[in-house]
């Protein structure tokens, strides 16, 4: 079974902070990492996505990746309320995409 | 440009009918995905579509559920005689190639009383 697991949370950080989702992987032979913002009763919206070991940063986002430790996260610098959301880990190789439960991030003002 | 649509946003089935809902992807991608996204979880991959191909149905949770594609570009998920345990949300998303980033339609929200 592959699975992708993260924290559920809530994970609540003040506004101005830095919020660290992070995410583990079952399948070995993954090879594309997403990172997915859903706010809620919206669907899912795509921030960001890692393909190689290390960092990836796009504004204030940053994934990283760490394929001997099956290790996936983002860091959001600079948190705003308006990043209030569940962030979904998602997973592939050549197999479907697998998709965490998501880790529900609150931005405190 | 215009992302992946899906209609109807919302559909409210009796047990036991048929129903259609159908995608439209982002112009230009080869691949289609649908997936069912229950409350609080994430979503579950259901089927993928290679341009007209059904390349994997693994994740239909039955035969009561079925999905085209006829000329590669609109996909349609069918459920025969809902049942209660249906009622999720459906996601299409679709991509440029199998592998690379997905993108999200708005869902179409289904419930079964």
């Amino acid at each position: 079974q592959k699975e992708v697991e993260q924290n559920s949370g809530p994970l609540s950080v003040p506004e101005g902070a830095i919020a660290s989702l992070n995410c583990t992987y079952s399948d070995r032979g993954s090879q594309s990492f997403f990172w997915y913002r859903q706010y809620s009763g919206k669907s899912p919206e795509l921030i960001m996505f890692i393909y190689s070991n290390g960092d990836k940063e796009d504004g204030r986002f940053t994934a990283q990746l760490n394929k001997a430790s099956q290790y996936v996260s983002l860091l959001i610098r600079d948190s705003q309320p308006s990043d209030s959301a569940t962030y979904l880990c998602a997973a592939s190789g050549n197999t479907p995409l697998v998709f965490g439960k998501g880790t529900r991030l609150s931005v405190i003002a | 440009g215009a992302g992946v649509s899906q209609s109807p946003r919302y559909k409210v089935a009796k047990r036991g009918q048929d129903v259609a809902l159908r995608c439209d992807p982002i112009s230009g991608h080869v691949s289609l995905f649908w997936y069912q996204q229950a409350l609080g979880q994430g979503p579950e991959f259901l089927t993928y579509f290679q341009n007209e191909a059904q390349l994997d149905k693994s994740g239909l949770p039955s035969d009561r559920f079925f999905a085209e594609r006829p000329e590669g570009s609109v996909s349609t998920l069918k459920i025969q005689r809902t049942q209660q345990e249906d009622s999720a949300v459906y996601l299409c998303a679709s991509s440029f190639l199998r592998g690379n980033e997905q993108y999200f339609g708005p869902g179409t929200r289904l419930t079964v009383t």
